[in-house]
């Protein structure tokens, strides 16, 4: 079974540009996360979806931060514009279905810098 | 919300040696507890995870152990080896739903 992909694998932006992250879960997992992993510190979680509906978007940071997940599969995550304390490493991550104890599968995640 | 505290944020040991890791949480609606291991430049994989109707887990060399009342649970590695060695988090959330995760513990299992 494939495991979560995710690309790029590395990004150096300079501050106040855009960049976009895609993953695309373990086949047939209906609900997809997105985490925050800033060097030294767990992953915390930025956006959850459900098939392609978001179900919890409290830690992300709406004026930079975007998230789709068009037909329920692929999600795309948006920063614009980039801070320097964007910089970190950004994972997705999958499970088969929402609160009922499955285990999240994550990718291997986009390492951004910000200069 | 839930917090999650995890100590020691790093520990060393020599192969062979028993180690320990331990994380506290605040919230007592959590009811489920993973571990994942990191290694450099890869994301975070599930290593054990344990509910809360369940006091102790094992497989194979690993364990954990969850004290509901005390919020506490750890995990417990013996007869380490040196692919042992990653940066180890730990997690608890309500229905494996949203995951809030500790600090981790830099692991280093010396030949």
């Amino acid at each position: 079974e494939a495991g979560v992909a995710q690309s790029p694998r590395y990004k150096i932006i300079e501050k106040r540009q855009s960049v976009a992250f895609w993953c695309n879960p373990i086949s047939g997992h209906a609900t997809l996360y997105w985490y925050q992993q800033i060097l030294g510190q767990g992953p915390k979680l930025l956006i959850q979806f459900q098939n392609n509906g978001v179900v919890d978007d409290s830690q992300l940071p709406k004026d930079r931060f975007s998230a789709e997940r068009l037909k329920g599969v692929d999600s795309t995550l948006k920063i614009q514009p980039a801070k320097l304390e964007d910089s970190a490493v950004y994972l997705c991550a999958s499970s088969s279905i929402m609160g009922g104890g499955e285990t999240q599968y994550f990718g291997p995640g986009t390492r951004l810098l910000v200069l | 919300g839930e917090n999650v505290e995890q100590h020691p944020s790093t520990l060393s040991v020599q192969e062979g040696d028993s180690a320990v890791i331990k994380c506290t949480y605040s919230d007592s609606a959590s009811n489920y507890f993973p571990w994942y291991k990191q290694e450099l430049g890869k994301g975070p994989q599930l290593i054990i995870d344990i509910r809360s109707n369940v006091g102790e887990k094992k497989d194979q060399r690993i364990a954990v152990t969850l004290n509901k009342t005390a919020k506490h649970f750890s995990l417990h590695i013996t007869e380490t080896q040196p692919e042992d060695s990653a940066v180890y988090f730990c997690a608890a959330s309500i229905e494996a739903d949203k995951l809030i995760f500790g600090t981790g513990t830099r692991l280093q299992v010396f030949p």
